[in-house]
């Protein structure tokens, strides 16, 4: 049983236009989420988070938007920049299991220049 | 501040042998994980410490595997003995744990086991 799912194995945007990584869930239980970075060869990167009692967090270029009924949040990176290229996962902490994450399957982010 | 130290990086043994991996994680972080990356997949978490006791074991495959955390710092998860589905990335991660605050986990480069 998949909780956490990103659809969109890869994607590819110009350097300066906005970069939209998108990812749903089903456990209604979930009550933070969070986005990692990851580049070849090296460790998942912690990149942003938003609690489930929240719809928006926003760090520099980075936004992370939170749909509740709808069970979909977005990563927006806006603008995107050749160094963001790399594989992105969404993970999601279920609060009853301590800090366990679940991770989506990942989206790799190519950013052209 | 240093981050999680992982070693060896590269492993690569036949299959039925045993293998083992080494975490160091950041200083004062309670909580320890790990974790196995499939290629194309997402991390899973195997086993998460808090101190030296075990939190969450519950998808460690207990047969083969095992980690033990015996002075609440470093870490070493063991395969014996190793199967062909092995093959991955071994993820250690650590967070501060505790606290009325969710902490995020901070993850270490991985050790990519390669099973012949």
């Amino acid at each position: 049983d998949q909780q956490v799912k990103q659809n969109s194995p890869s994607l590819s945007v110009q350097e300066g236009r906005i970069s939209i990584l998108n990812c749903d869930y089903t456990n209604s239980m979930f009550d933070y989420f969070l986005w990692y970075k990851k580049y070849p060869a090296e460790g998942p990167t912690f990149l942003i988070s938003i609690s489930s009692i929240k719809d928006k967090n926003e760090d520099g270029r980075f936004t992370v938007f939170l749909n509740k009924s709808a069970k979909h949040l977005s990563l927006h990176i806006v603008p995107s920049q050749p160094g963001d290229s790399a594989v992105y996962f969404c993970a999601a902490r279920e609060e009853t299991s301590g800090s366990r994450l679940t991770f989506g399957e990942g989206t790799q982010l190519t950013v052209n220049p | 501040e240093a981050g999680v130290a992982q070693s060896p990086r590269y492993k690569i043994i036949e299959k039925r042998q045993s293998v083992a991996f080494w975490c160091n994680p950041i200083s004062g972080h309670a909580t320890l994980y790990w974790y196995q990356q499939i290629l194309g997949q997402g991390p899973k978490l195997l086993i998460q410490f808090q101190n030296n006791g075990v939190v969450d074991d519950s998808q460690l495959p207990k047969d083969r595997f095992s980690a033990e955390r015996l002075k609440g710092v470093d870490s070493t998860l063991k395969i014996q003995p190793a199967k062909l589905e092995d093959s991955a990335v071994y993820l250690c991660a650590s967070s501060r744990g505790g606290g009325a605050f969710f902490q995020p986990q901070h993850f270490g480069d991985g050790t990519r086991l390669s099973i012949l």
